[in-house]
């Protein structure tokens, strides 16, 4: 069973970097049938996409947010990984990674369960 | 503010039919099929429960069944049961390459 897992630092200071990990087990990410990706979901609002990796490092961005955002995969360690910039209290948020089905980034069918990252001096 | 419209909150008892809508525009719902509904149990992981717009998963019950019509896509789920009771979210591909999301919708089983 394919389980995907979040983690990283739960609080980041304003101005500074936010990096998270998403491990995968059960499953490769070096698969060249699945891309993967982040979501995230900012306390009392709905799900919000960030962008998407393939294992060859090709990546897709949510446009408003593109500028703040990078994705990267380690296939040697089975995992891919998020950092975002310049955060502010508005990036205070549950991030989740998934897996997306199929071979296309339209839906995704696996999901780690979340880690809550705040961010506050 | 999130990209497609949801309900808030909807309600229903046991044994009857709910339907939850999702609202977009001509550049997302209304242009795409490429329509999905998570179901999401705070806390857990969330579940794929319909994929191009009226698609199931294995292993999804067949109470659950997806629309669409013009720029809305809906959730129609029957027979209600208590297990349902959960957050559900439309997600939706929009033009120029981006995944939006509604602003979900709490379920409750009376």
């Amino acid at each position: 069973q394919l389980q995907l897992q979040e983690s990283g630092p739960g609080l980041v200071k304003p101005s500074e970097t936010l990096s998270l990990t998403c491990t995968v087990s059960g499953g490769s990410v070096s698969s060249g049938a699945y891309y993967w990706g982040w979501v995230r979901q900012s306390p009392g609002e709905g799900l919000e996409w960030i962008g998407t990796i393939y294992y060859s490092g090709s990546t897709y961005y949510n446009p408003s947010l593109k500028s703040r955002v990078t994705i990267s995969v380690d296939t040697s360690k089975n995992r891919f990984s998020l950092r975002f910039d310049s955060v502010t209290a508005a990036d205070t948020a549950v991030y989740l990674c998934a897996r997306h089905r199929g071979g296309t980034i339209y839906y995704f069918d696996y999901w780690g369960q979340g880690t809550l990252v705040t961010v506050s001096s | 503010q999130s990209a497609l419209t949801q309900p808030a909150s909807v309600s229903g008892s046991p044994g009857q039919s709910i339907t939850i809508s999702c609202t977009g525009t001509a550049s997302d719902v209304g242009t795409y099929n490429f329509v999905s509904w998570y179901q999401h149990h705070p806390g857990k992981a969330p579940k794929l429960m319909i994929y191009e717009a009226n698609e199931r998963p294995s292993g999804v019950s067949n109470r659950l069944s997806g629309s669409k019509s013009g720029n809305t896509a809906s959730l129609t789920i029957s027979g209600l049961q208590a297990e349902d009771e959960a957050d559900y979210y439309c997600c939706s591909y929009a033009r120029g390459g981006n995944l939006v999301f509604g602003g979900g919708t709490k379920l409750t089983v009376l």
